[in-house]
């Protein structure tokens, strides 16, 4: 079935360090991927997506490219702030018409220090 | 977009009790999910409801511990039934608009 299988945290960092998140899926097809935050004590924001093979997407100074040869889909953010400080999902949504729903992997915790 | 709104935000609830959570969307869906994050893990599905029609719910999860509504297409309510310490979570609702799922901020239970 589909899954996905993310780093696992905890991850620190300093301030201004560069930041990869790994995160590779199994499904059959094109799913559609995601990238998702969840800030403490806040619900979950979605953060970027891309929906076919060799999308980037990007948003606030993360990117993350669909990578189908090597079926990942990787976060990274050259220069991290002291704000990014949360835990990063990395989810897929499944190829099928009319899959709606999402699988999540288990999340990454970031933490940034000045 | 979407902007999703969940009452309770945040509850203390009492062992062996229900609570019903609802959830509001800003515009009309077809289809909302439920999900469950358990302190420190992921998001899991607890169940996808279509307006008009029964909800249809994950491997492990049943409706007489999670019963849902779905009276139109912007408004569902789960139902946390008899609960126990762990019931404790936090719970989602999500919609999908324009080919993205988008989340509420949740709402953060937890059993006593």
């Amino acid at each position: 079935g589909d899954s996905v299988t993310q780093m696992e945290g905890p991850v620190t960092l300093s301030e201004e360090a560069f930041l990869t998140i790994n995160c590779t899926y199994t499904a059959t097809g094109y799913p559609s991927l995601f990238w998702y935050v969840q800030y403490p004590g806040e619900g979950l924001q979605l953060l970027l997506k891309a929906t076919k093979a060799d999308d980037k997407g990007s948003n606030k100074g993360f990117e993350a490219t669909y990578r189908k040869e090597t079926t990942s889909f990787h976060l990274e953010k050259g220069s991290v702030q002291v704000s990014d400080s949360a835990v990063y999902f990395c989810a897929l949504r499944a190829a099928d018409e009319g899959a709606n729903n999402l699988f999540f992997g288990t999340g990454t915790r970031l933490t940034v220090i000045p | 977009s979407a902007v999703i709104s969940q009452k309770p935000s945040r509850d203390i609830c009492q062992r062996g009790t229900s609570l019903t959570i609802q959830c509001q969307v800003d515009s009309q869906v077809t289809m909302m999910f439920w999900y469950r994050q358990q302190p420190g893990q992921s998001l899991t599905l607890i169940a996808t409801a279509n307006q008009g029609s029964e909800a249809t719910y994950e491997s492990g999860f049943v409706i007489d511990k999670f019963p849902i509504s779905r009276p139109n297409l912007t408004f569902s309510t789960l139902t946390v039934s008899n609960m126990s310490p762990e019931d404790s979570s936090i719970y989602l609702c999500s919609v999908e608009v324009g080919n993205t799922i988008y989340f509420g901020e949740g709402s953060w239970l937890t059993v006593v």
